[in-house]
């Protein structure tokens, strides 16, 4: 079975400033990993996602991530956040080997860029 | 083109009483997920369908959750006998069905049910 944490359930932050969300996952297999945003009143986007090759990858609106397999860690950061970053960001795994299509997720982070 | 849609968007309730939540995947989706979202959780895997292949209720959480998928796309999530803990935001979402776990799945606004 797989899990997901995410380490941090809300950050605050001023707009312009750097921004990393943390995730940690668990798996006995390998897996793709998957960042998704939730804005208010809006389903899940996917933000970017790691299936193999280049450990950093880059996504939507500035956001990139970074696959660290030694730490099972797939952080999100951004070097310079919006006001419209404003938002809930959910990592998540699935993959060929772990016996279902459906994604795992974690709980979720909520960003909240002030002024 | 059109995305995901769910209906209702919202949906209130009487405990005990049967509701039936309706998902329209995107047009060429043969892949269509379920999941649930209560406050302060992340999302909870509840039944997968692809094409005509029996579906993956391993995420069910008990025998008054179903769901069917008629025709290969609309999809229905019933709940029977609701209970107050079922209040959460129900996700549907869809994906090609070629490419396996990597595709990406595209989610719809969700519908939001409350038991009172």
């Amino acid at each position: 079975a797989q899990s997901v944490t995410q380490l941090d359930s809300q950050v605050p932050v001023f707009e312009e400033a750097p921004v990393e969300l943390r995730c940690n996952y668990s798996s006995s297999v390998s897996v793709y990993l998957f960042w998704y945003v939730q804005y208010p009143n809006q389903g899940l986007q996917l933000l970017l996602k790691y299936l193999s090759g280049s450990t950093l990858v880059k996504g939507i609106n500035g956001f990139e991530a970074e696959f660290n397999k030694s730490q099972t860690s797939f952080h999100l950061r951004k070097p310079s956040v919006h006001i419209s970053d404003t938002a809930e960001y959910f990592c998540a795994v699935g993959g060929p080997y772990t016996g279902r299509r459906a994604l795992t997720f974690g709980s979720g982070t909520r960003l909240q860029v002030q002024p | 083109g059109a995305g995901v849609s769910q209906s209702p968007s919202n949906k209130v309730t009487e405990k005990g009483k049967d509701v039936e939540l309706r998902c329209d995947p995107i047009s060429g989706h043969t892949a269509l997920y379920w999941y649930r979202q209560s406050l302060g959780q992340g999302l909870e895997f509840l039944i997968y369908f692809q094409g005509n292949s029996a579906p993956d209720k391993s995420g069910l959480p008990s025998d008054r959750f179903s769901a069917e998928r008629t025709g290969g796309s609309v999809s229905t999530l019933t709940i029977q006998r609701t209970q107050q803990e079922d209040s959460a935001v129900y996700l549907c979402a869809s994906s090609l069905g070629t490419g396996g776990a990597g595709n990406e799945q595209f989610f719809g606004p969700g519908t939001r049910l409350t038991v009172l």
